[in-house]
């Protein structure tokens, strides 16, 4: 089955602690991204991976790091969470080579609240 | 810059009628897709409906219908017969289909629709 997955799937931590979300997917897919959701903002990307090793800020990109070693994980870190990066976050997949309907993938969502 | 938005922060429709939700995009690209999804209260993100920029017709999944509207640069969607469970937060996002974007969605804010029986 087609999916991404998210790990975990909730967390409670507080400042300054590192946390790191995980992200997989089994399709194969070279752009993967990480957004955020936050009421009334609607879902904001934070970065994003076009392949392996390519990595680039979305337009929240602030107290976020990621890497792209494999091409199927694409894993959030957060070196020193602070409470306003609460949030719910979800990671995403696509293929560049088929622009069709459905190659948008999103994981079920990590919600992250830093007290 | 690509642009979405969605007026409407919540809607209320009574069971069995049918409900619009609107949505207009901004973007200079001729090439792009446009999606609904849903949010239920559980969190995830459900696919619903996709239009294609060059697609001729609106499109249609079961009770979801997409009104595009390309000169007006609107992509409304549009439940029909509205059940309980169809209550729920809806994003409308748009993919622009050229390089670096190719991958990225751009969503509105999300309009909170409420059946009521």
């Amino acid at each position: 089955e087609a999916q991404v997955t998210q790990n975990p799937r909730y967390l409670i931590t507080v400042t300054g602690k590192k946390l790191t979300v995980t992200c997989s997917q089994n399709m194969n897919h070279e752009y993967m991204s990480w957004y955020r959701q936050d009421p009334g903002l609607g879902l904001r990307q934070i970065y994003y991976s076009m392949n392996v090793e390519v990595t680039d800020k979305g337009d929240v990109p602030e107290g976020y790091k990621v890497s792209r070693k494999e091409k199927r994980n694409f894993p959030l870190i957060l070196e020193s969470p602070s409470p306003n990066q609460t949030s719910l976050y979800f990671c995403a997949s696509s293929s560049y080579l088929r622009q069709g309907a459905r190659e948008q993938y999103f994981g079920p969502g990590t919600r992250l609240t830093v007290t | 810059a690509q642009k979405i938005t969605q007026t409407q922060p919540g809607m209320f429709v009574q069971e069995k009628e049918a409900v619009t939700l609107d949505c207009t995009y901004d973007t200079s690209d001729p090439s792009y897709g446009l999606f609904w999804y849903k949010q239920p209260s559980s969190g995830e993100m459900i696919f619903l409906i996709y239009q294609g920029s060059y697609d001729q017709q609106n499109a249609t999944e079961g009770r979801y219908s997409l009104n595009f509207q390309k000169a007006r640069k609107s992509a409304n969607l549009v439940i029909s017969a509205s059940q309980l469970g169809d209550s729920a937060m809806y994003f409308c996002a748009m993919r622009v289909n050229r390089g670096s974007t190719l991958g990225r969605l751009y969503f509105g804010r999300g309009t909170q629709l409420t059946v009521w029986p």
